[in-house]
């Protein structure tokens, strides 16, 4: 069974840099367009960035363009999120999701940032 | 990019049916068929029950279809359970490789 698993969470001060990852124990996620999609706590769910299966398309919630980024390590069948200038309002679990009907999730990951 | 407008909650008994509704713009809802629904339980991570506007997953029961209208999206429980009580979201793609979530509502089996 194919399955997502996100990692790179934790506790950072505001202005600070964290780099979550996505991968796919055991499966490939190279023919497929991930997204990463956040919740801060007790609140609703948020689409924060998606990238083609290769990385050369990537786009980006207003809210976090500039300051995330996007990519895929295809030899290491990874994805990552590179969250630069961090406040304290990007707080939540961050989940990745594949293809555009984000038919799988993984189970979070949770980044707090404070102030 | 403002979120979707979904209602807060939504109730019903056990076997009756309950609509919940998404509502956005022709930028979005009303200009493609990329909408679809998520259902959430408490601390665990979302799980896809419609997409393309309303088309099943495999494994997901036909008590869940979804339709659209303009720029409303439905989502139909039928035949309400117990386990049906969660949170619901919507979703769609709102062109130049943007998506947007609807706000959730929390659905109560009473």
């Amino acid at each position: 069974e194919v399955q997502l698993a996100e990692s790179g969470g934790g506790l950072v001060q505001s202005g600070g840099s964290l780099r979550l990852s996505c991968e796919a124990p055991g499966s490939s996620l190279s023919r497929n367009w991930i997204h990463w999609v956040r919740q801060p706590p007790g609140k609703g769910l948020m689409w924060v960035s998606r990238v083609r299966y290769d990385g050369t398309v990537t786009s980006y919630a207003d809210s976090v363009r500039g300051r995330f980024t996007v990519s895929r390590d295809t030899a290491k069948n990874t994805v990552h999120l590179q969250m630069n200038n961090l406040r304290v309002d990007d707080t939540a679990v961050y989940y990745c999701a594949r293809t555009d009907w984000f038919d799988l999730w993984g189970q979070g990951t949770l980044v707090i940032v404070s102030s | 990019q403002s979120a979707l407008t979904q209602p807060p909650s939504a109730s019903g008994s056990p076997g009756q049916s309950v609509t919940i509704s998404c509502t956005g713009s022709s930028s979005d809802v009303g200009g493609y068929n990329f909408v679809s629904w998520y259902q959430q339980h408490p601390g665990k991570a979302p799980k896809l029950i419609i997409y393309e506007v309303n088309k099943r997953p495999s494994g997901v029961p036909n008590r869940f279809s979804g339709s659209k209208s303009g720029n409303t999206a439905y989502l139909l429980v039928s035949g309400l359970q117990a386990e049906d009580e969660a949170d619901y979201y919507c979703n769609s793609h709102a062109g130049s490789n943007i998506w947007i979530f609807g706000g959730g509502t929390k659905l109560a089996v009473l």
